[in-house]
């Protein structure tokens, strides 16, 4: 089955700084990657997806990109804001599958004052 | 309007007791999962139902059964509680489960087994 690997665990940037969130999977027929944001407290929510038709996708202050060539995705977090401070969960899944999503084991961001 | 709620938010119980979370979402989706995330935040599907009828059955002890009154209602059910069912329960739903439409999660469920 899928694997999801997530990287760092933990990571702490300064207000305004940028941070970067990385996931490899191991199921090259995985074909849809999506970003949810888990604040204390209550439920992952989406903040922005990406196929694997696609090589990159922004939306505001956010972005993916996805190397299907090596099985990375990342997401890019711009001009953080205390906000922002959340577990952050990576995920794949693939056509067929049900919609099975695998997650990431999750990164805590903290954007510091 | 909330999309996509269970019951109870907490549940605190105690060992070998029977208890039940209950899923409701009012988005009009074909498809319910129910997740568990651990101590360590690592999140896992236990199951997938898709208009009624289970799709997604995970490797999860017979302890646990999903039942799906109808599309809007997916109910879990575990018996025979043991300290290692603690984490919180996640109910999921999409509009299909062919992958082209996102995951709407709940705001879980916090089983404590004592």
């Amino acid at each position: 089955g899928e694997n999801v690997e997530q990287h760092p665990s933990t990571l702490s940037v300064q207000e305004g700084d940028s941070a970067v969130i990385k996931c490899t999977y191991s199921d090259s027929a995985s074909n849809y990657f999506p970003w949810y944001k888990q604040e204390l407290g209550k439920g992952p929510q989406l903040i922005i997806d990406i196929r694997s038709n696609v090589g990159e996708k922004k939306d505001q202050r956010i972005a993916v990109t996805l190397n299907k060539t090596a099985k990375h995705f990342s997401l890019h977090i711009t001009e953080t804001q205390p906000e922002d401070s959340a577990v952050y969960f990576c995920a794949a899944s693939k056509t067929g599958g049900g919609n099975k999503l695998t997650f990431g084991t999750g990164t805590q961001l903290k954007v510091e004052l | 309007d909330t999309a996509v709620s269970q019951t109870p938010k907490y549940l605190v119980t105690q060992m070998g007791n029977d208890k039940s979370i209950k899923c409701e979402q009012n988005l009009g989706h074909d498809t319910m999962y129910w997740y568990k995330q651990d101590s360590k935040k690592f999140l896992k599907i236990m199951f997938s139902y898709n208009n009624k009828e289970l799709i997604i059955n995970e490797t999860v002890p017979n302890r646990f059964s999903p039942k799906s009154p109808d599309k809007a209602h997916l109910n879990l059910h575990i018996n025979s509680l043991e300290l290692g069912d603690s984490a919180v329960y996640f109910c999921a739903s999409s509009q299909d489960s062919s992958g082209a439409y996102e995951q709407y999660f709940g705001p879980g469920t916090r089983l404590t087994v004592t």
